[in-house]
């Protein structure tokens, strides 16, 4: 197994557009994580599955923003409307128990 | 919520130097997780602590685990140039994992 994989690498939006992200975790995580990143900050937790059910989802989380993982593998986030407050990179991870395995990221600008 | 603080925020050390970064959390965390993150990169798990009293070396890297005062550390011992990046620690609470805002590492030579 690579590890986790995320599609794009790369997004550049306009202000207004919906955007979708796809991650792909380590085949037998059963858990898959979300999170935001902006420059100088850590992680911030946007929402976490295990096998395909959302179990959790931050107060933060505008409702622009939407996950799925429809069949416990892949999952993807969306988020419609973008703003330009939305530009960060976008990290996702996988884990089984406790220690979480990150993918590269997905680095969206909104313009 | 799970608040975790690390300091220093920037540290800048010389190669062969010795260095301890804290990290504090609020409540009670299930686990403690350290990370590196290099720039533009994602980030790398370095250390798991699941108890009082645990210490995990790896390198020139150790981590402790104080559950009772809250605070875990990572030891940075003889610094050498390919240590410098930004490490994370996160605590765990339910299934939710709170990163630090980090701690940005630079030796010089």
């Amino acid at each position: 197994d690579t590890g986790v994989s995320q599609d794009p690498r790369h997004k550049i939006t306009k202000r207004g557009q919906n955007v979708t992200f796809r991650c792909d975790p380590i085949s037998e995580h059963n858990r898959l994580y979300w999170y935001r990143q902006t420059l100088g900050q850590g992680p911030e937790f946007l929402t976490y599955f295990q096998n395909e059910a959302q179990l959790e989802k931050s107060r933060l989380l505008s409702d622009r923003f939407s996950a799925e993982r429809p069949k416990g593998s892949f999952s993807t986030l969306e988020i419609q409307r973008t703003e330009q407050g939305d530009s960060a990179m976008y990290l996702c991870a996988s884990s089984q128990v406790g220690e979480q395995y990150f993918g590269p990221g997905t680095r969206l600008t909104v313009t | 919520e799970l608040k975790v603080e690390q300091n220093p925020l920037f540290l800048s050390m010389q190669e062969g130097k010795n260095y301890t970064i804290y990290c504090n959390y609020s409540t009670t965390s299930d686990r403690l997780y350290w990370y590196r993150q290099d720039p533009g990169k994602s980030l790398e798990s370095l250390f798991v602590l699941l108890s009082n009293g645990a210490v995990k070396q790896e390198g020139r890297l150790m981590a402790s685990l104080d559950t009772k005062a809250r605070l875990s550390t990572l030891h940075i011992t003889a610094a050498v140039h390919d240590l410098s990046a930004t490490y994370f620690c996160a605590g765990e609470a339910g299934n939710q994992f709170y990163f630090g805002t980090g701690t940005s590492l630079t030796v010089i030579p």
